[in-house]
């Protein structure tokens, strides 16, 4: 299993463009996160999904938006990138077993907005 | 008062010492509690699971304290390769997106 997958792994764009995140998951995990991570500020939520067809908004959300078409894929756009924007993205999927809830974590995005 | 909030560190120990981390989380009604490891520029991944009960994963225990809101991480016979930051995270419920702290960072030497 690749496990979460995060494409891409770098990307530069310029104020004002835009660009789609895209996050794949092979574990059917029902719930997908997008995060973001800045320094000193930690990981915040963008937005999660609980289950195909369905999202959220989390505690950073925005300027970004998100879409579930498919239980295996998570998209997170920028309609119009700011350099506020720079950052570090991270897309997570999560299970629910009987003895807890996990989640793990795909290898992120470095977004630079100039 | 913050959500998930740890003693941002860092922590600078020689191998083979005892180090404890803590951390405190504000919402009484969190139900699920973990350490997550993250070492530089890469992503977090999950450490372990915390339990009331208390839990122990080789040189690593974690435990919790749910009356005074509290999880603590202690890692025995300190490693170069424990070198990461170690992020405590909450959960609300089980499902919901987790709460992450901003980390503690540690640093192993020879």
């Amino acid at each position: 299993n690749a496990g979460v997958t995060q494409t891409p792994k770098f990307r530069v764009l310029k104020t004002g463009q835009s660009m789609t995140l895209l996050c794949a998951q092979d574990m059917n995990h029902e719930y997908m996160y997008w995060y973001r991570q800045d320094p000193g500020m930690g990981l915040r939520l963008i937005h999660y999904s609980v289950g195909e067809g369905t999202t959220a908004k989390g505690e950073v959300p925005d300027g970004y938006n998100v879409s579930r078409l498919k239980k295996q894929n998570f998209l997170l756009g920028l309609e119009s990138a700011a350099p506020s924007q720079t950052s570090v993205y991270f897309c997570a999927s999560g299970k629910l077993t009987s003895a807890a809830y996990e989640q793990y974590f795909g290898p992120g995005t470095r977004l630079t907005v100039t | 008062r913050k959500e998930v909030e740890q003693d941002p560190g860092p922590f600078n120990v020689p191998e083979g010492a005892t180090v404890a981390f803590n951390c405190t989380y504000s919402n009484s009604a969190s139900q699920s509690f973990f350490w997550y490891r993250q070492d530089c520029r890469k992503e977090p991944k999950l450490l372990m699971s915390v339990y009331s009960s208390g839990n122990e994963d080789g040189r690593f225990t974690a435990q919790l304290n749910r009356a005074s809101q509290y999880i603590s991480l202690l890692i025995r016979d300190s490693k170069l390769s424990d070198s990461a930051t170690y992020l405590c995270v909450v959960g609300p419920q089980a499902g919901t997106a987790l709460i992450f702290g901003k980390g503690t960072t540690l640093s192993v030497s020879s």
